[in-house]
């Protein structure tokens, strides 16, 4: 089976503009979590989605957006970028329940000049 | 709200020698799941192990061991063997079951790992 893949791998960005993160699960998986890794902060929950419905946020504000579609794939979207959203974006997937393992894929390197 | 402590910035092991890296955890819940992840300086986070909260066995796989002691709420990792492929960040990470609590995965700071000849 392929892995969870995000793209773009990585990406530059300038303050105030907006960006879209893919996500695509591993097959059969239908959960989609995100996550925000930097060196300050550490690795921080963004949302997790189910059936195209989100299922869980993390205290982020609300220029982080997400969706699923109904293929189970996932986008992240953040508005108006400043600069401490430099970070790593991780993707993780798994088949559903709260009790299965979340798989990650390779993340997304962002960075906001 | 849960929280996981790892207090290793760092550790050193010599190639073939066992290492445990320690984890602590806080959670009112009364049903979780305890995760470790690798992560090399490439950034993807590799799944290493699970154990659940019921579990009466601590959990293994191949070289890598959980010991699970609930009642000092505590899931160190063991490493046996270990090679130069494990130098990387490791990473405890805990989520409640319970679905009426904000059920997420929640991480520790992360153990770096170095191994040397």
């Amino acid at each position: 089976k392929a892995g969870v893949t995000q793209t773009p791998r990585y990406l530059i960005k300038t303050r105030g503009q907006q960006v879209t993160l893919s996500c695509s699960p591993i097959s059969g998986h239908r959960s989609v979590s995100w996550y925000q890794q930097t060196p300050g902060q550490g690795l921080q929950f963004l949302f997790e989605y189910f059936s195209e419905t989100q299922r869980n946020k993390g205290n982020f504000p609300g220029r982080f957006s997400g969706r699923q579609f109904s293929n189970s794939r996932s986008e992240m979207n953040v508005s108006t970028l400043e600069l401490g959203d430099s970070a790593l974006y991780l993707c993780a997937s798994s088949p559903g329940r709260l009790t299965d393992t979340q798989y990650f894929g390779p993340g997304t390197r962002l960075t906001v000049l | 709200a849960q929280k996981i402590t790892q207090t290793q910035p760092g550790m050193f092991v010599q190639e073939k020698e066992a290492v445990t890296l320690d984890c602590t955890y806080d959670t009112s819940d009364p049903s979780y799941g305890l995760f470790w992840y690798k992560q090399p300086s490439s950034g993807e986070m590799i799944f290493l192990i699970y154990q659940g909260s019921y579990d009466q066995q601590n959990a293994t796989e191949g070289r890598y061991s959980l010991n699970f002691q609930k009642a000092r709420k505590s899931a160190n990792l063991v490493i046996s063997a270990s090679q130069l492929g494990d130098s990387a960040m490791y990473f405890c990470a805990m989520r409640p079951f319970y679905t009426g609590t904000a059920s997420k995965l929640t991480f520790g700071t992360g153990t770096r790992l170095q191994v040397t000849l």
